[in-house]
């Protein structure tokens, strides 16, 4: 069954960081594509960035492009956000998710993790 | 960037009914098109992928069709477990973007 779980989300006040993770389980981590996803309160889904198979290739969104960075350990099978220099409108759930452009649909997600910009 | 325009934003319709959902990209997208269903407090869930592929365990009443810019999701018969939000998403070319979404409503 795959699985991802993920952690790492939290109050930040505006202009700090965090990191989230995304553990997985039951697929072959390393040789898919991953990516993250955001929710706004309310609003729609918004792509933030994805990372090829081997680590190598990432992109980002414009929006956080300077401020985050994904990441992923192979070894580990688990996928990372660094995101920092936070402002009031990156609060959003913040999802991982299997795939993305080659790497096909984004057929399994994460549980989401809530990052809340406020001071 | 490729937007993608869903419309209508929100469908009112009675269990049992066809409800059709459709999804305007602003350039050709080949088949490269997602569907994917939310509900209140959850992950989105993929239904189909590559415009008219059913994903894992998704029920036969789903189906989508389309290809370039236009595409559709239809759901022949609604239960009461497809009320939900559904959104569109290419994966044509970065950025990937999705739809604003189709919330589909009890009548």
């Amino acid at each position: 069954e795959v699985q991802l779980l993920q952690s790492g989300g939290g109050l930040v006040q505006p202009g700090g960081s965090l990191g989230l993770s995304c553990a997985t389980s039951g697929f072959t981590f390393s040789g898919y594509g991953m990516t993250w996803v955001r929710q706004a309160p309310g609003k729609g889904l918004e792509w933030l960035s994805s990372i090829n198979a081997d680590g190598v290739g990432a992109e980002y969104a414009d929006s956080v492009k300077g401020r985050f960075t994904i990441s992923r350990d192979n070894s580990k099978n688990t996928l990372y956000l660094q995101v920092n220099s936070l402002r009031a409108d990156d609060t959003a759930v913040y999802y991982c998710a299997k795939g993305g452009l080659s790497s096909g649909p984004l057929d399994y997600w994460g549980q989401g993790a809530l990052v809340a910009v406020a001071s | 960037e490729i937007v993608l325009t869903q419309s209508p934003a929100t469908l009112s319709l009675s269990p049992g009914e066809r409800a059709t959902l459709s999804c305007r990209a602003s350039q050709s997208i080949s088949s490269f098109l997602a569907w994917y269903q939310q509900k209140p407090g959850q992950a989105p869930r993929l239904l189909m992928f590559d415009a008219s592929n059913r994903a894992t365990g998704i029920p036969a009443r789903f189906s989508g069709s389309g290809s370039g810019t236009d595409f559709t999701l239809t759901i022949s018969s609604l239960e009461p477990e497809d009320f939900a939000v559904y959104y569109c998403q290419q994966r044509r070319n970065w950025p990937l973007t999705f739809g604003g979404g189709t919330r589909v409503e009890i009548k």
